[in-house]
């Protein structure tokens, strides 16, 4: 079955500070990969996404590329900011067919000061 | 920007009570979702709905569960008869089609079951 392995967290930086949130995937098809980013008391906003191989998805300074060879959608911004302290989740719809969007755990980003 | 929306934002229920959980997806959507997200593990897909109709369920998705239409612009969640595994963070999502098309959330319904 599909599934999403994400980065274990709270991760802690300073404002500043390059970003890596590591994301790696198992798909049965060729699917697509999203990030959604959850701000406190807010509902999932889609942040970026990627349809195919090699492709790069960006928004708001965050970039991902999708990387069929390493299975993975690897999240990073160069500069973050305090604005950025959020939970974010990498997730991905297997195009195989399947409606629902598989999810990881979810990564808390906390960024001081 | 159009939203998806829903409400409550909380709910408190006893166990064995029903409950609705309700939605207004994006207008020109055609694809209605329900996920949910026990406290401290992952988002997990319930059910997506399409022209009146369940299209896929999760195991999850069992008897005690409904969604409904009932009119042109809501979309319902049912929980028939509420256990306390059921307290989570349900969250509502709609897109324009299906195949790996952006899925737009609502800012979910808290629930819990007493």
């Amino acid at each position: 079955g599909n599934s999403v392995t994400q980065m274990e967290g709270p991760v802690t930086l300073s404002e500043e500070a390059f970003l890596t949130i590591n994301c790696t995937y198992t798909a049965t098809g060729y699917p697509s990969l999203f990030w959604y980013v959850q701000y406190p008391g807010e509902g999932l906003q889609l942040l970026l996404k990627a349809t195919k191989a090699d492709d790069k998805g960006s928004n708001k300074g965050f970039e991902a590329t999708y990387r069929k060879e390493t299975t993975s959608f690897h999240l990073e911004k160069g500069s973050v900011q305090v604005s950025d302290s959020a939970v974010y989740f990498c997730a991905l719809n297997d195009g195989g067919g399947a409606d629902g969007l598989t999810f990881g755990k979810g990564t808390h980003l906390i960024i001081q000061p | 920007e159009p939203e998806v929306t829903q409400t409550p934002s909380h709910q408190v229920t006893q166990m064995g009570q029903e409950v609705i959980l309700r939605c207004v997806p994006i207008s020109n959507h055609l694809y209605f979702y329900w996920y949910r997200q026990i406290l401290g593990q992952k988002v997990e897909f319930l059910v997506s709905f399409y022209n009146n109709e369940i299209s896929e369920k999760s195991e999850i998705f069992d008897d005690q569960f409904s969604v409904e239409r009932p009119d042109g612009s809501n979309f319902t969640l049912k929980i028939r008869s509420t256990k306390l595994e059921d307290s989570a963070m349900y969250f509502c999502a709609s897109s324009p089609r299906r195949v790996q098309e952006t899925q737009y959330f609502g800012p979910g319904t808290r629930l819990l079951v007493l």
